[in-house]
């Protein structure tokens, strides 16, 4: 059963970092891109950040650029995203999501983390 | 950035009845098209892909269909448990883009 496991949410100042974590079991990780995709609370989905499986191809959001950095290592089965000088914007569930097919990427999310909440207020 | 476009934005139907959601877009996406159920407190549920394909355990009375700019997802006959809110979302190309959903209710 694949199980994705997001940590590292939590309560941050405006102008501060954070990073989440994404534990990944039940699949074999370092065939598969992986992405974050976030939730304002009440709102839709919003995709932040995709990176391929061997971490040598990333793709980021509007939102994301130049502040959050996606990453991966496929020993630990882990998923990253780096966030720097967030805003309040930023507030939102922040899921993990595997891609549908190995080793594509850019794909449909066949299966989500349960999501981490990310708050960002002083 | 592709504009994914849901309508209605609340649809209010009995269980038994056939639901019919729409979805968009801002230029051609040939197929690559997919549909998303997401319950309250629960992570989303990928539902179809491709446009037309169900994912793994999506039971048959889901269906997608459609190309270019314009897809459904039909629901043939509700059960209780598909009352929730319905994403669309396209992968043709950069940015990954997401509808802003559908809500069905129980009427």
């Amino acid at each position: 059963e694949v199980q994705l496991l997001e940590s590292g949410g939590g309560l941050v100042q405006p102008g501060g970092s954070l990073r989440l974590s994404c534990a990944a079991s039940g699949f074999t990780f370092s065939t598969y891109a992986m992405s974050w995709v976030r939730q304002t609370p009440g709102k839709g989905l919003e995709w932040v950040s995709t990176i391929s499986e061997g971490a040598d191809r990333t793709y980021y959001g509007d939102s994301a650029k130049g502040r959050f950095t996606i990453s991966r290592d496929n020993s630990k089965r882990t998923l990253y995203l780096q966030m720097n000088r967030l805003r309040a914007e930023d507030t939102a569930v922040y899921f993990c999501a595997k891609d549908l097919a190995p080793a594509a990427i850019g794909d449909a999310f066949d299966n989500w983390g349960q999501g981490t909440m990310v708050t960002v207020s002083s | 950035d592709i504009v994914l476009t849901q309508s209605p934005a609340t649809l209010s139907l009995s269980p038994g009845d056939r639901a019919t959601l729409s979805c968009r877009a801002s230029q051609s996406i040939s197929n690559y098209l997919a549909w998303y159920q997401q319950k309250p407190g629960q992570a989303p549920r990928l539902l179809i892909y491709d446009a037309s394909n169900r994912a793994t355990g999506v039971p048959a009375r889901f269906s997608g269909s459609g190309s270019g700019a314009d897809f459904t997802l039909t629901i043939s006959s509700l059960e209780p448990e598909d009352f929730a809110v319905y994403s669309c979302q396209q992968r043709f190309n950069w940015p990954i883009t997401f509808g802003q959903g559908t809500r069905l209710e129980i009427k």
